[in-house]
């Protein structure tokens, strides 16, 4: 089966200019996640989707960043204005459901300058 | 109620073993097991789902103890390719809305 899309693999933006991430999720998951992982750290949950609706984004930013799920399907991760502590790479997952194995993309490198 | 994951940091030489753990100070549902090597997205190596659980591929098992709300995993003979950073998971309750929580990581290098 065809394993979780995610592009642009890297992209580099200055501060105060915003990006969108996109996340195709293998075909019949229902959950998908976004993850933000700060080299050094482990994944951070930004926001966790159940179909179309929104079970956690309780880490999200919602000042800045801003997520959906079409048809809950595809995904889109936007920031903006985008800050320097933004610098990560951005993890999409997705699951059969909330407590199955989790399968990655390859994720987006951001760099802020 | 993130997990606690011991030790931080672990070097081993090829073929030695080595056991990680995973602990939560409430009530675990489940446990999940992940590796990410350098550079690269973390990948599942299992999950487990009740209590006195093990389960294993190759030389890498995993045991659950559900009284002491711990998990540890276990690396026998390892191998050049287990070097990365291992993540433990804990999912607390049983409803419908299942977070996984992740713990910050064990680093394991093996070397020749």
């Amino acid at each position: 089966e065809a394993g979780v899309a995610q592009s642009p693999r890297y992209k580099i933006i200055e501060k105060r200019q915003s990006v969108a991430f996109w996340c195709n999720p293998i075909s019949g998951h229902a959950t998908l996640y976004w993850y933000q992982q700060i080299l050094g750290q482990g994944p951070k949950l930004l926001i966790q989707f159940q179909n179309n609706g929104v079970v956690d984004d309780s880490q999200l930013p919602k000042d800045r960043f801003s997520a959906e799920r079409l048809k809950g399907v595809d995904s889109t991760l936007k920031i903006q204005p985008a800050k320097l502590e933004d610098s990560a790479v951005y993890l999409c997952a997705s699951s059969w459901g909330g407590n199955q194995p989790q399968h990655f993309g390859d994720g987006t490198r951001l760099s802020i300058l | 109620q993130q997990p606690v994951q011991s030790p931080q940091a672990v070097i081993l030489r090829e073929g030695e073993d080595a056991v990680i753990n995973c602990s939560s100070s409430k009530a675990l549902y489940s446990v999940h097991w992940y590796r990410q090597k350098h550079g690269e997205a973390p990948v599942f190596l299992m999950i487990l789902l009740k209590g006195g659980e093990q389960k294993g591929h190759d030389k890498i098992s995993a045991s659950f103890n559900e009284k002491k709300q711990q998990s540890s995993l276990y690396l026998t003979a390892s191998q050049l390719s287990y070097s990365g950073t291992y993540f433990c998971g804990t999912v607390n309750n049983a409803g419908n809305n299942r977070k996984l929580i992740w713990g910050l990581g064990t680093s394991l290098a093996v070397n020749p």
